[in-house]
């Protein structure tokens, strides 16, 4: 069965940095492309970073702040988060990312870690 | 970014409505479409992807449909497991989400 937990998460204040954990398990995590996706209190989801076919992609609001890891011996992504903002707060998952021929997907998600950014 | 837009924002239905929600992209995204159910505290589902195709072990009453700029994700026959807020998302390039449909109960 895959499992993806999510760590990492709390409260901090703006500007403050934050390491997000997920450990993966289940599957061969190394064969897999991986993602983040974050939904604020109440809101809809927005992705925030792939780590796919070896290379680190990130949606613009995020882009220079967040960083994108993986520890394939660890079975565990990582996001690093950087000078975060209040707009910043939301759980985030972590997910499979899996591409077909025709589009790519989120697959299986984490149950998710909050991040809160407040003053 | 390619933007999504989902209509309704949200609907009320009965048990053994046909609903149909729908999402338009701000450019073509040919049939790069993927479907989501969420329920309250619980974890994005994959219901639809590529469009139209059904993801394993999603119930033959949701189906999807289009291309282009223009979708639907429909339910024919709404279920009491049904209820839930259901999301569009393309990847026809960096990912992106419509704002969700709330469908509540009647």
């Amino acid at each position: 069965e895959v499992q993806l937990l999510e760590s990492g998460g709390g409260l901090v204040q703006p500007g403050e940095s934050l390491r997000l954990s997920c450990t993966a398990s289940g599957f061969t995590f190394s064969n897999y492309d991986m993602a983040w996706v974050r939904q604020a209190p109440g809101k809809g989801l927005q992705y925030v970073s792939a780590f796919s076919a070896g290379s680190a992609y990130y949606a613009d609001s995020v882009k220079g702040r967040f960083i994108i890891s993986r520890d394939n011996s660890r079975n565990t992504l990582y996001l690093q988060m950087n000078s975060l903002r209040v707009e910043d707060t939301a759980v985030y998952y972590c997910a499979k990312y899996l591409t077909t021929t025709t589009t790519t997907i989120f697959g299986s998600w984490g149950q998710g870690t909050l991040v809160t950014v407040s003053s | 970014d390619i933007q999504m837009t989902q209509s309704p924002s949200s609907l009320s239905a009965s048990v053994g409505d046909r609903v149909t929600i729908t999402c338009r992209a701000s450019q073509s995204i040919s049939t790069s479409l993927n479907w989501y159910q969420q329920k309250p505290g619980t974890v994005p589902n994959l219901l639809i992807y590529s469009a139209s195709s059904l993801q394993s072990g999603v119930p033959s009453r949701f189906s999807g449909s289009g291309s282009g700029t223009d979708f639907t994700l429909t339910i024919s026959s709404l279920q009491p497991e049904d209820f839930a807020t259901y999301y569009c998302q393309q990847s026809y390039s960096a990912p992106t989400f419509g704002q969700g449909t709330k469908v509540e109960v009647k």
